[in-house]
């Protein structure tokens, strides 16, 4: 039982490239989060899925995209990377019912824009 | 306010030890505190969690203390093991089933 998978869990880009981070779980979750890590900062979603074929921005959209392919895949794209993308991006997914009373995170990507 | 202020940043206790972090919050509509606890490299993992209608809950060697009318529930960890050297996140879920995060903190226990 893998839980929840994140690939890369590194990267590199320069400035303006684009990327997609993946994200999938085995635990037939319905909910599914993308957050990101800053020092200080705690963790802030970024985007979220409340079940397949819906989803909703959180705290700090603007930059990211996202697509629910289906129930367990949930993707992060940055269509133009800048600086302030350097972060750890985490995915988590929270069982049916749970109303965010227990997530589950990746092992997160830590991306680095130069 | 949507904000939960956790304290300190960072913690050194000898091994043995009580660790203490705090986190306060405002918005008296958030009904759901939990406690996560992350080591280096990983996600974080759900540690312990309490509802405001409890004041106190214990599992093993962790504690959440909870004082309504502050506004404010911390994390006890007794008899700290170097095991336990990981950063602490505590949160609030809100009115809408969010997850409001504090800024961590680093606790390392020295043997």
């Amino acid at each position: 039982n893998a839980g929840v998978t994140q690939t890369p869990k590194f990267q590199v880009l320069k400035t303006g490239q684009s990327m997609t981070l993946q994200c999938a779980q085995d635990m037939n979750h319905n909910s599914m989060y993308w957050y990101r890590q800053d020092p200080g900062m705690g963790l802030r979603l970024i985007y979220y899925s409340a079940s397949e074929g819906t989803t909703d921005k959180g705290e700090v959209p603007n930059g990211y995209n996202v697509s629910r392919l289906n129930k367990r895949e949930f993707s992060l794209r940055l269509e133009s990377a800048a600086p302030s993308q350097t972060s750890v991006y985490f995915c988590a997914s929270t069982a049916p019912g749970q109303t965010n009373e227990k997530l589950f995170f990746g092992s997160g990507t830590q991306l680095s824009v130069l | 306010q949507q904000q939960v202020k956790q304290s300190p940043q960072s913690l050194i206790v000898q091994k043995g030890g009580i660790s203490i972090i705090n986190c306060a919050y405002e918005n008296t509509a958030f009904d759901y505190f939990p406690w996560y606890q992350q080591f280096p490299g990983k996600g974080p993992a759900l540690l312990i969690a309490i509802r405001p209608d409890v004041s106190e809950k214990k599992e093993g060697r962790f504690t959440i203390s909870f004082n309504k009318s502050a506004k404010q529930f911390s994390l006890h960890i007794m008899d700290s093991q170097p095991g336990d050297s990981a950063t602490y996140f505590c949160a609030a879920r809100d009115s809408n089933y969010q997850l409001i995060w504090g800024a961590g903190t680093k606790l390392i226990i020295k043997p």
